[in-house]
C-alpha cells in the first residue's frame, strides 16, 4: 500500500461544469502522475508532476490543468468538463529514479 | 512512440491450469512492469522487471530486454487471478499495452 487516496471515488456532472479531482499521499514521494482509463485505449497519461509546482504534460493533456501546491496532493482540473471526459481517473506515484508506479484506487467520471 | 502489444487478448482457463501472457516492445526500454486490475477496478503491482526473472508466489515474470519481451507466468491459477494484466514500459514515461483479459473458471 503506497498511501494513494483518491477523491471523489465517482462524480457524475454535466457538460460544461468544471471538475477537480484530488489525489492525496501520504508518503512524500516526489513523483506524481494523472492517468484515465477508457476501453481500447489502455490507460494514457495525462499529466505529471516532479515537485511542488512542476508539472509537465502527458499524451492527453488537452482540456486538463493540474496543480500541486504541497507535495501530497495533486489536483486535476477539467475546467469544462465534455462527455468525451467520461473515464474512469488513476492517479499514480512513483518511489523513485527508476519510476516504479503505483496506483490510487480510481475515480469514475460521468459527464453528461 | 514505442509499440506495446500484449497476447493474448483473452484467455479462459479451467482452475488449476497454468497460462503464459506475453508482452512485446518496439525499442529500448529503462524498465518493465507487470500489473493486475481486479473486477474492482484497483490496478496492482506484480513485478517491477527491467531484465530478468523474478517470482512471487504462483505468479513469475521473465524480461529479455535485448529481445524486447516479457512473459508473464501463472500457474495453478485460482479463480482470484481473474482480470486484466497489462505490461507497461518506461523508455522516460510509462506506456501501457493493452491488457490480457483472463477469466478462470472454478
Amino acid at each position: 500500500d503506497a498511501g494513494i487516496t483518491q477523491s471523489p471515488r465517482h462524480k457524475v456532472t454535466e457538460t460544461g461544469t468544471p471538475v477537480t479531482l484530488r489525489c492525496h499521499q501520504t508518503e512524500n514521494h516526489r513523483y506524481m502522475y494523472w492517468y484515465r482509463q477508457d476501453p481500447g485505449h489502455g490507460l494514457r497519461l495525462i499529466h505529471y508532476s516532479y515537485g511542488v509546482k512542476d508539472t509537465d504534460k502527458g499524451e492527453v493533456s488537452d482540456g486538463y490543468s493540474v496543480s500541486r501546491s504541497k507535495t501530497e496532493d495533486f489536483l486535476l482540473t477539467l475546467e469544462s468538463a465534455t462527455s468525451s471526459q467520461t473515464s474512469v481517473y488513476f492517479c499514480a506515484i512513483s518511489l523513485g529514479e527508476n519510476n516504479e508506479q503505483f496506483f490510487g484506487p480510481g475515480t469514475r467520471l460521468t459527464v453528461l | 512512440g514505442i509499440q506495446v502489444e500484449q497476447s493474448p487478448p483473452d484467455l479462459i482457463l479451467q482452475e488449476g491450469a497454468n497460462s503464459t501472457l506475453r508482452c512485446n516492445f518496439s525499442d529500448s526500454v529503462n524498465n518493465l512492469q507487470w500489473f493486475h486490475q481486479n473486477p474492482w477496478g484497483q490496478l496492482i503491482n506484480l513485478f517491477y522487471i527491467p531484465s530478468g526473472t523474478k517470482q512471487n508466489g504462483r505468479l513469475s515474470a521473465t524480461t529479455v530486454a535485448t529481445e524486447r519481451y516479457s512473459l508473464l507466468y501463472i500457474s495453478s491459477s485460482q479463480t482470484t487471478d481473474s482480470g486484466v494484466y497489462f505490461c507497461a514500459v518506461d523508455p522516460g514515461k510509462l506506456i501501457f499495452g493493452q491488457g490480457t483479459t483472463l477469466q478462470v473458471k472454478p
